[in-house]
């Protein structure tokens, strides 16, 4: 069974740039959690989806990011304008309950300059 | 005060010694109670997912729970090289958001 996957592993743009993270769950989970881990910190939650719907995005920064999830499968999360302090590593999870352990993915790099 | 508190490390071991991993934490709401594994380069991996009180062992690995101290533990018996990962505690309430601590990096070195 695949497991959660992402793209790209790493990415670099420079500061007003857009930058769109992709995420496929493991097939059959209807839960997908995005989370960040900023360098030194713990990972934060931003949001999570069930099927194609935001269940919680208490935890997103601000309105530069925008995260979808077309159809209820994968999801994208999209930051317009990139700023330095975007820099981290955005993790994506699946799980097929809400109260299940979530599978993570191996993360997208992301560095803003 | 952060909700969730974890020694980063780094925890150097030689191989076969037992590894003892911990975190505190300041919400008395929470109820379930996580250990990850993450290799780098790669993401969280979960290893043990305890509820309340109490210990849970699988295989080389034992979860320790103790909430009137709000203090969690892993113990790795028999540490092995390929164990080298930072492990990452996460806990929650109702909520079903965990609540991760920074992570603790081991070496198991042969």
């Amino acid at each position: 069974e695949a497991g959660v996957t992402q793209f790209p592993s790493h990415s670099v743009i420079e500061k007003g740039q857009t930058v769109t993270l992709r995420c496929d769950p493991i097939s059959g989970h209807d839960n997908l959690y995005w989370y960040r881990r900023v360098m030194g910190k713990e990972i934060k939650f931003l949001l999570h989806f069930v099927k194609e719907s935001k269940q919680d995005e208490s935890g997103m920064p601000n309105n530069r990011f925008l995260a979808e999830r077309t159809g209820g499968t994968y999801s994208t999360l999209k930051v317009q304008p990139a700023e330095l302090e975007d820099s981290g590593v955005y993790f994506c999870a699946s799980s097929g309950h809400r109260d299940g352990g979530q599978f993570f993915g191996p993360g997208t790099r992301l560095t803003v300059l | 005060q952060k909700e969730v508190e974890q020694d980063p490390g780094p925890l150097s071991v030689p191989e076969g010694a037992i590894v003892s991993l911990n975190c505190t934490y300041s919400n008395s709401a929470f109820q379930y109670f996580m250990w990850y594994r993450q290799y780098s380069r790669k993401g969280p991996e979960l290893l043990m997912y305890t509820y309340s009180s109490g210990n849970k062992e699988d295989g080389r690995f034992t979860a320790q729970v103790d909430k009137s101290s709000k203090y969690i533990s892993l113990f790795i018996r028999d540490s092995q090289p390929s164990d080298s990962a930072t492990y990452l505690c996460a806990m929650r309430g109702g909520s079903y958001i965990p609540t991760f601590g920074r992570g603790t990096s081991l070496i198991v070195h042969p």
